[in-house]
């Protein structure tokens, strides 16, 4: 059974950094790419990140890009999203996706529980 | 990027009638690449639907979806009390991947 569980969420101050960790199991880790989706009341479901299988690859929404990166360790079967310079519509809740189909990445069959970020002084 | 307006916000539905979600884009989308999400509080969404009409493993065939171009629909045939929730019509022709704000279906 594929399962996916998100740490790192918290308070934190505008301008602050918060690293995020989704760890994964269940499934052939290193043939997924990966993605972060943050959903927030203002703002639905926005996909944020997602990267490669191997690494190689990584995308941001123009909102994050320049602040936050995407990572991953296929050895420990985890993914990271370091975010940085936070503002406060980057609160919302953070969800780790697999997708349906390995080497893919369009649409999710699989996510974690969430970690909630709340960015606020 | 595409925008996509799901229509109406809120649906009144009684268990056991049929309900008809909307989803449209502001451009054309490929038909292989909308999906659709259900999400109950404190979950995270499901995948439902995925190529707008093949429904994940697990799914009820009262689920189904339909479409082409920028028009897309997601219809729930006979509503049973499980299926009140919010529905999500997503894209992934175009980068970004954007979602819909969702359509709630709530018991009537």
């Amino acid at each position: 059974e594929v399962h996916l569980v998100e740490s790192g969420g918290g308070l934190v101050q505008p301008g602050g950094s918060l690293r995020l960790t989704c760890t994964a199991s269940g499934f052939t880790f290193y043939n997924y790419w990966m993605t972060w989706v943050r959903q927030s009341p203002g703002k639905g479901l926005e996909w944020v990140a997602n990267i490669k299988e191997d690494g190689s690859e990584k995308k941001y929404v123009d909102s994050v890009r320049g602040r936050f990166t995407i990572s991953r360790d296929n050895t420990k079967n985890s993914i990271y999203l370091q975010m940085s310079s936070l503002r406060d519509e980057d609160s919302a809740v953070y969800y780790c996706a697999r997708p349906l189909w390995a080497y893919y990445g369009g649409f999710f069959d699989s996510w974690g529980q969430g970690t909630r970020v709340t960015v606020s002084s | 990027e595409i925008v996509l307006t799901q229509s109406p916000g809120t649906l009144s539905v009684s268990v056991g009638e049929r309900a008809t979600l909307s989803c449209r884009a502001n451009e054309t989308v490929n038909s292989g690449y909308l999906v659709w999400y259900q999400q109950k509080p404190g979950q995270a969404p499901r995948l439902l639907i995925y190529g707008t009409s093949i429904r994940t493993t697990g799914i009820p065939d009262r689920f189904s979806g339909s479409g082409s171009g920028t028009d897309f629909t997601l219809t729930i045939s006979r509503l049973e009390p499980e299926d009140f929730a919010v529905y999500y019509c997503q894209q992934y022709v175009n980068s970004p991947v954007t979602f819909g704000r969702g359509t709630k279906v709530e018991i009537k």
